[in-house]
């Protein structure tokens, strides 16, 4: 079955300084990994897929298909990118798919 | 943009209880998921729905149950709430004209069982 695992429930940095969120995956088959969001008092939305290969709001997460990892890294946090983040998996079912979300990783940017 | 619409914000049950929380999109998905999102276990998958009257099992079907009885309706029912199902629920849709995988999230319903 497949799984998604974000090993740190509590990231906290400083403005300015690097920030890497960490996610692995297992899976069997071909991966779509996404990123997804959720600000203080706002819906979940999606932040990012690897498939477009684009950088939005500064974050940037390269899948790594040898060490099954789609880590999510911004070389400046700001105060802004305080946020709970999750990293998903889509599993293909037939014709259908379903994503499987870790147990995120609340990130604290502080002052 | 897609608007998702969960029509209770919040909710305080007792046990026992039967339990309605109704989602309706606005933009003819197809595709509608119902999650629950507890601090520590991040977002499970109760129900989804490809299709109306089609429902399939998620990861934590126990105690849920769910109707499609129109495609842009997605309820998720509790026939007897428990204290242990005290928790935010989301609902979400995905079309094939917005990127099958991209989910659009609704604002959450939180639900209180005492």
């Amino acid at each position: 079955a497949q799984r998604v695992t974000q090993p740190e429930k509590l990231l906290s940095v400083f403005k300015g300084a690097p920030v890497e969120l960490k996610c692995n995956y297992s899976y069997s088959g071909s991966p779509e990994l996404f990123w997804y969001v959720q600000y203080s008092r706002q819906r979940l939305q999606l932040l990012l897929r690897h498939i477009s290969r684009e950088s939005i709001k500064g974050f940037t997460a390269d899948l790594n298909k040898g060490e099954t990892s789609f880590h999510l890294k911004k070389p400046f946090a700001q105060e802004e990118d305080s946020a709970m983040y999750y990293c998903a998996l889509s599993v293909r079912g037939g014709s259908n798919y379903k994503l499987t979300f870790g147990k995120g990783t609340l990130l604290t940017v502080n002052p | 943009d897609v608007k998702v619409t969960q029509s209770s914000r919040y909710l305080v049950k007792r046990t026992g209880e039967k339990v309605f929380l109704e989602c309706v999109q606005d933009m003819d998905h197809e595709n509608m998921f119902w999650y629950r999102q507890d601090p520590g276990l991040g977002l499970r998958l109760i129900y989804f729905s490809y299709d109306v009257k089609m429902k399939e099992k998620g990861d934590i079907p126990e105690g849920y149950s769910v109707s499609r009885e129109k495609k842009e309706r997605f309820s998720l029912i509790l026939e007897s709430a428990s204290t242990n199902q005290t928790s935010m629920y989301l609902c979400a849709t995905t079309g094939h004209h917005s990127g099958a995988n991209v989910l659009t999230f609704g604002a959450g319903s939180r639900l209180t069982v005492l």
